[in-house]
């Protein structure tokens, strides 16, 4: 079945470093992409999306990029604030079907002053 | 624009015993989804109705968990008997509906359920 694997966490950076959380992804057909952020004491939210290939989706100074070649969705931020610790997951889903999210296991991220 | 409201926000129940959660969608929304989120892992799609209809039951323990949409508004999701490892946090999500466009899912708080 499709699944979704994210890159090992947690994830702890000082502020203003660069980003990167890794995520790749096994499916059948031609999944949207998505990634989904849970801050503390909130519930899940979604960050941004692709639905196609070569697709770009982009929130709040997050990237990530549909790269069908590699099967990845790696999510981005070129400087972090401590308002962005959280835990992020990647998730994927069919829009042909009954658009059930498939996510992976989510990386706690912090940031530090 | 109220969103997906989750009741209550926290149970401890001894193994053996029943418990019952409660989901009202967005309003207007025709589907809803539960999901089942252990410590440490990602949600994981337990049942997903269209309305008052079920499309997708596939990964939930029938012999024990059951779940209900009345009316296609309101759900609830029951365990019985409850086990150590339905220990998680069960969320509700809900979403306009329909195929071939993106029907953006809005999750609720979730309820935490520690079984003893």
């Amino acid at each position: 079945g499709d699944s979704v694997t994210q890159m090992e966490g947690p994830v702890t950076l000082s502020e203003e470093a660069c980003l990167t959380i890794n995520c790749t992804y096994t499916a059948t057909g031609y999944p949207s992409l998505f990634w989904y952020v849970q801050y503390p004491g909130e519930g899940l939210q979604l960050l941004l999306k692709a639905t196609k290939a070569d697709d770009k989706g982009s929130n709040k100074g997050f990237e990530a990029t549909y790269r069908k070649e590699t099967t990845s969705f790696h999510l981005e931020k070129g400087s972090v604030q401590v308002s962005d610790s959280a835990v992020y997951f990647c998730a994927l889903s069919d829009l042909r079907g009954a658009q059930k999210l498939v996510f992976g296991q989510g990386t706690r991220l912090t940031i530090n002053p | 624009e109220a969103g997906v409201a989750q009741s209550p926000r926290y149970k401890i129940i001894e193994k053996r015993q029943s418990v019952a959660f409660w989901c009202n969608p967005i309003s207007g929304h025709a589907t809803l989804y539960w999901y089942q989120q252990i410590l440490g892992q990602g949600p994981k799609l337990l049942i997903q109705f269209q309305n008052n209809g079920v499309v997708d039951d596939s990964q939930l323990p029938k012999d024990r968990f059951s779940a209900e949409r009345l009316k296609g508004v309101d759900s609830t999701l029951k365990i019985q008997p409850a086990k150590l490892e339905d220990s998680a946090v069960y969320l509700c999500a809900s979403s306009l509906g329909g195929t071939g466009v993106f029907n953006e899912q809005f999750f609720g708080p979730g309820t935490r359920l520690t079984v003893l």
